[in-house]
């Protein structure tokens, strides 16, 4: 099974620029879709962005175009988030998750890492 | 964007109780509908994909119906590890939109 494990998280002015990662401890890494989704303190869950396997397809929500890449290096199975010009509405959990693609069904996000918190603040 | 909205936002009931939650969808999205439960602290977990396919290891008291426009997802009797709060998510077209949550809790 698929564990995931994120890192890169802490405390940031805004304006700031952070990058989290996430380790995959499986070989299936490579074979799979991946995203990140994020958690404001005390809020629901929000998609942020998407990366499919070879990166040619990488999907964004709109608050955080241009500000944020998703990226991932299949031989370290690894998916990043580069987060840049970061604010404070930017601040929450962020999880890293697998996503069950059966082209051209996406069907949901099934393997979660534990989070790591990103808070903007001066 | 397509938006989620969950009812109710929150409910309260009984160990053994039937539950149903519902979550509606702006437009049409077939049937790409996923249900997650989280509990406080924790990571969300894939109880439903495709509105009515129970993920691997998940209890058979929960159940997921719909299609279109209107989904729900239903828990036959309530057990103490089920008081959660739970969450829709399409992924019929981005972005991936979440409902805003339902919290369930012990009356």
């Amino acid at each position: 099974e698929v564990q995931l494990v994120e890192s890169g998280g802490g405390l940031v002015q805004p304006g700031g620029s952070l990058r989290l990662s996430c380790a995959a401890s499986e070989i299936t890494f490579t074979d799979s879709y991946m995203s990140w989704v994020r958690q404001a303190p005390g809020k629901g869950l929000e998609w942020v962005a998407s990366i499919n396997q070879d990166r040619s397809e990488k999907y964004y929500m709109d608050s955080v175009k241009g500000r944020f890449t998703i990226s991932r290096d299949n031989g370290k199975k690894s998916l990043y988030l580069q987060m840049n010009s970061l604010r404070a509405e930017d601040t929450a959990v962020y999880y890293c998750a697998r996503v069950i693609v059966v082209i051209p069904v996406t069907y949901g996000m099934d393997v979660w890492g534990q989070g790591t918190t990103v808070t903007v603040s001066s | 964007d397509i938006q989620l909205t969950q009812s109710p936002s929150f409910l309260s009931a009984y160990l053994g109780d039937r539950v149903t939650v519902t979550c509606r969808a702006s437009q049409g999205i077939s049937s790409n509908l996923a249900w997650y439960q989280q509990k406080p602290g924790k990571a969300p977990k894939l109880l439903i994909y495709a509105a009515s396919t129970l993920q691997s290891g998940v209890p058979s008291r929960f159940s997921g119906s719909g299609s279109g426009t209107e989904f729900t997802l239903t828990i036959s009797s309530l057990q103490p590890e089920d008081f959660a709060t739970y969450y829709c998510q399409q992924l019929y077209s981005y972005p991936f939109t979440f409902g805003q949550g339902t919290r369930l809790e012990i009356k």
